[in-house]
């Protein structure tokens, strides 16, 4: 079954840009990916689907700001000028026909 | 907009079956996957499967052995058993719609004490 791997942390200023990585275990460098932000306290939020292809879909009410790319089996989050409330947990997530899998989560702080 | 609710007892006893159901709103629960999603205090996610409308599952493989989804249309509701749990099962439980999840509940916490 599929792995993902993302880092434990990261940290951006207030305003500026960052990117989170999600890279898919050996084998699945094709699949299909979604990202969701989970607030301090809060469920988790869907964000966007990701392809390989670096084609995305957002949820509702996503704010532009947030953008979806990918590059082989990496699979990227980027969140420009970022705000206060950016400050949360973001998993990615994969799934095929009989599991689900979720990366570790990357603590984002916003300086 | 659709909208996932929980419900179910908030305290279980060791060795008992942890029972939950979600209920959906705004929306049919046909021709969707609906997973059932947990969370350790201060944890990760982890999957814990999933049920097409159907009645077809998934588990997760490290849980299987103790797991059964159900689905009521009828209703538009899913539900959870989780059997012979262990404090290891406390836990905020989180149903969710498709594989991808793109709509979530709000979560419920279920503690494992006797």
């Amino acid at each position: 079954q599929p792995v993902l791997t993302q880092s434990s942390s990261a940290s951006a200023s207030l305003g500026s840009s960052v990117k989170l990585t999600c890279t898919l275990s050996s084998g699945h460098s094709s699949y299909i990916i979604a990202w969701h932000q989970q607030q301090p306290g809060k469920a988790p939020r869907y964000l966007m689907k990701l392809e390989g292809s670096g084609s995305y879909n957002k949820g509702s009410g996503v704010p532009d700001r947030f953008s979806g790319s990918s590059s082989g089996a990496d699979r990227y989050l980027t969140i420009s000028n970022l705000q206060s409330e950016d400050e949360a947990d973001y998993y990615c997530e994969t799934w095929d026909s009989n599991t689900q899998v979720f990366g570790g989560g990357t603590k984002l702080t916003v300086l | 907009q659709v909208q996932l609710q929980e419900s179910g007892p908030g305290l279980v006893k060791p060795s008992e079956t942890l029972s939950l159901t979600c209920t959906v709103s705004g929306g049919s629960i046909s021709s969707y996957y609906w997973s059932w999603i947990r969370q350790p205090a201060g944890k990760g996610l982890e999957w814990i499967g999933r049920i097409y409308t159907s009645g077809s599952t998934n588990y997760n493989p490290s849980l299987k052995s103790r797991v059964t989804m159900s689905v009521d249309t009828s209703k538009n509701q899913f539900s959870l058993k989780l059997s012979s749990v262990t404090a290891a099962d406390t836990a905020v439980y989180y149903c969710a719609r498709d594989a991808m999840a793109d709509y979530w509940g709000q979560g419920t916490l279920v503690t494992v004490s006797s």
